[in-house]
């Protein structure tokens, strides 16, 4: 079974704090990306890889930065954590560069910025 | 641009009764569409998927979807509900040939004894 892992189900940090949401998966899968979830808004795409090092901005990229130094790992940055930043975090990834492959999800992480 | 329309945010239906989950899309090449579930606190799990072939697509726990090109359409149906249906739903599409995928805003599934 592909397994994909995120570091906190949740969290809590303060206004302005740099906070890191870590995301492992242990398929080999080229692609991993890293979603929001709101109410009514279903699931928006912050950023995405195709490779080590690669990256690429999604929808809302803004406020948000990403790393991916090995090919298992894909970490979420927030340089300055801001109150509409909270939020339900998804990470995923998926093999191949084709659109027909699922993505695989982790269980979420629930930020919450005060 | 491609988007995804899930009309219905709530959906209410009795144990045992259809149901029926609507997806509309809008893409500009053949799309690659998904149906996920969300169930409480969890993440999002596949419950089936279109690329090509067979129209008519079965997917875990009884849910099939039908994708219908000139409806733009890819409605997601089971015969019968389960309290264990309860969910979140989700229709994804991705354009072909690349692995964004675009999601509804979902629907919300309650089941009633």
């Amino acid at each position: 079974d592909v397994k994909v892992t995120q570091s906190s189900r949740y969290l809590v940090k303060r206004t302005g704090e740099k906070v890191f949401l870590e995301c492992v998966q242990d398929m080999d899968h080229e692609n991993m990306f890293w979603y929001r979830q709101d109410p009514g808004l279903g699931l928006r795409l912050i950023y995405f890889s195709y490779d080590v090092k690669m990256k690429e901005k999604g929808d809302i990229p803004e406020g948000y930065s990403v790393s991916r130094e090995k090919k298992e790992r894909f970490s979420l940055i927030l340089e300055s954590a801001s109150t509409n930043q909270t939020s339900m975090y998804l990470c995923a990834s998926s093999p191949g560069l084709a659109g027909a492959y699922e993505q695989y999800f982790g269980p979420g992480t629930r930020l919450t910025v005060t | 641009a491609q988007s995804v329309t899930q009309l219905g945010s709530h959906v209410s239906v009795s144990e045992g009764a259809l149901v029926l989950l609507r997806c509309n899309y809008s893409s500009s090449v053949p799309p690659y569409l998904f149906w996920y579930v969300q169930y409480p606190n969890q993440g999002l799990q596949l419950l089936l998927k279109y690329t090509t072939g067979a129209t008519l697509v079965k997917g875990i726990n009884g849910f099939e979807a039908e994708f219908k090109k000139s409806e733009t359409s890819f409605h997601l149906t089971k015969p019968s509900a389960h309290m264990s249906d309860a969910a979140e739903y989700f229709c994804a599409v991705t354009p072909g040939g690349y692995n964004k995928l675009i999601f509804g805003a979902g629907t919300r599934l309650a089941v009633h004894p």
